[in-house]
């Protein structure tokens, strides 16, 4: 059972344009991480948001918890190269927990 | 940095044969994973360890058992390789980022192909 779906799966865009990808479920977690991962490497840690509503931000990229905390948001503003990557979602169920279930994933691919 | 290695990386192997993977970390971690990743399916739980010979299974733990003798050492075993269990493996621990909460980092990955 999916938990987690991430949308949109794909998304291909040019330098200097914006975009938010979504990480929604059915489910409350405790708390939701994002991460990166680059072709051949592990999943790099981007941020944790603990509490509902909460934002933070890292740079060019703007993470949302929802108020419910059963969902999320990554904005990137003005996209880079760089940016090119899986992003994923994680979320652990429970305070004080260890266990993570993870979304399937988008797949940004951004255009110089 | 969450000083983790896995070895080996990259791995090609027969069906029916075992073969052991192995994750070390030396930052004494309680909590360690291992997860597999496949196209559509996303990170897997297969198994995971909340002290030294303290584990439990995953979602995906059929086919698969670990053991963990030392803090720093995580080892996953296929007791008799598949085709099915042709994957990228992850290793992950666990550390506190404040009061109850927990985030993951990852290791670099192995690559399981079984023939």
């Amino acid at each position: 059972t999916q938990l987690l779906e991430q949308s949109p799966q794909f998304l291909s865009i040019q330098e200097g344009e914006n975009l938010t990808v979504y990480c929604n479920s059915s489910s409350v977690f405790s708390s939701l991480q994002w991460y990166r991962q680059e072709p051949g490497e592990g999943p790099v840690l981007l941020v944790t948001v603990v509490t509902g509503g909460e934002v933070k931000k890292l740079k060019r990229l703007t993470f949302q918890f929802g108020d419910a905390r059963k969902d999320s948001s990554l904005h990137i503003t003005a996209a880079q190269p760089g940016d090119t990557g899986l992003y994923l979602c994680a979320g652990a169920r429970g305070s004080g927990t260890y266990k993570y279930i993870f979304g399937t994933g988008t797949r940004l691919k951004v255009l110089a | 940095d969450a000083g983790i290695t896995q070895s080996p990386r990259h791995k090609v192997t027969e069906t029916g044969t075992p073969v052991t993977l192995r994750c070390h970390q030396t930052e004494n971690h309680r909590y360690m994973y291992w997860y597999r990743q496949d196209p559509g399916h996303g990170l897997r739980l297969i198994h995971y360890s909340y002290g030294v010979k303290d584990t439990d299974k995953g979602e995906v733990s059929d086919g698969y058992s670990v053991s963990r003798s030392k803090t720093e050492d995580f080892l996953l075993t296929l007791e008799s390789a598949t085709s099915s269990q042709t994957s990228v493996y992850f290793c992950a621990i666990s550390e506190r980022l404040i009061g109850p909460y927990y985030e993951q980092y990852f290791g670099p990955g192995t690559r399981l192909t079984v023939t």
